[in-house]
């Protein structure tokens, strides 16, 4: 079975420019969760698709931060402009409705 | 919301057992699961309790009491790859909302 896909792995941007993150969930998978993981802590949960509605984005600083997940599968993640404390690691996660959530390997970012 | 807590850090010796706690509050519970974090990679699943008791997978042991809002996970035989950070986290009923908890640097010792 594959995993979940994101794309890029690494980028480093400076403050003020845009960026995206790709993910491509696990087929089937109709919860789709993208979190931001700053060093030393827990992932934050950003935003929650279930399918292609959303179902909690009350954490997604959403002045600049965006997400969409098209035909309830792929989903991207969009941060315009991005700040010194946006960096950290994305990480997009999908499960099944009753089963574990599974993650992807995670982009990190740097914002210089 | 949710307010998870669990320790910062534990520090243990190889061979030995190391039990980490995690305490939560929440409405609407629908389970608790326990994810293996090595630093640079993403969190792999390790465990999951959603009815009270003790759920053992190998070396890995998971405890459950919902009444008491309580976890914990058990590691046995300690190794040193298991030195990692473990992350506690709950899941809602209904809109299988997941958030976790801040993590616990394990750390094992020769």
């Amino acid at each position: 079975e594959a995993g979940v896909a994101q794309s890029p792995r690494y980028k480093i941007i400076e403050k003020r420019q845009s960026v995206a993150f790709w993910c491509n969930p696990i087929s089937g998978h109709a919860t789709l969760y993208w979190y931001q993981q700053i060093l030393g802590q827990g992932p934050k949960l950003l935003i929650q698709f279930q399918n292609n509605g959303v179902v909690d984005d009350s954490q997604l600083p959403k002045d600049r931060f965006s997400a969409e997940r098209l035909k309830g599968v792929d989903s991207t993640l969009k941060i315009q402009p991005a700040k010194l404390e946006d960096s950290a690691v994305y990480l997009c996660a999908s499960s099944p409705e009753q089963g574990y959530a599974f993650f992807g390997q995670g982009t990190r970012l740097t914002v210089v | 919301g949710q307010n998870i807590d669990q320790p910062t850090e534990m520090t243990a010796t190889e061979g030995a057992i190391v039990q980490i706690n995690c305490t939560y509050q929440t409405s609407g519970f629908n389970g608790l699961f326990w994810y293996q974090q090595h630093a640079g990679e993403a969190p792999t699943f390790l465990s999951y309790n959603v009815l009270d008791g003790l759920e053992e997978k190998g070396r890995f042991s998971s405890f459950l009491s919902r009444s008491k809002g309580y976890s914990y996970l058990l590691l046995k035989e300690l190794q040193m790859k298991d030195s990692a950070s473990y992350l506690c986290a709950v899941r809602k009923v209904n809109d299988y909302k997941l958030s976790f908890g801040a993590g616990t640097t394990v750390t094992v010792r020769a």
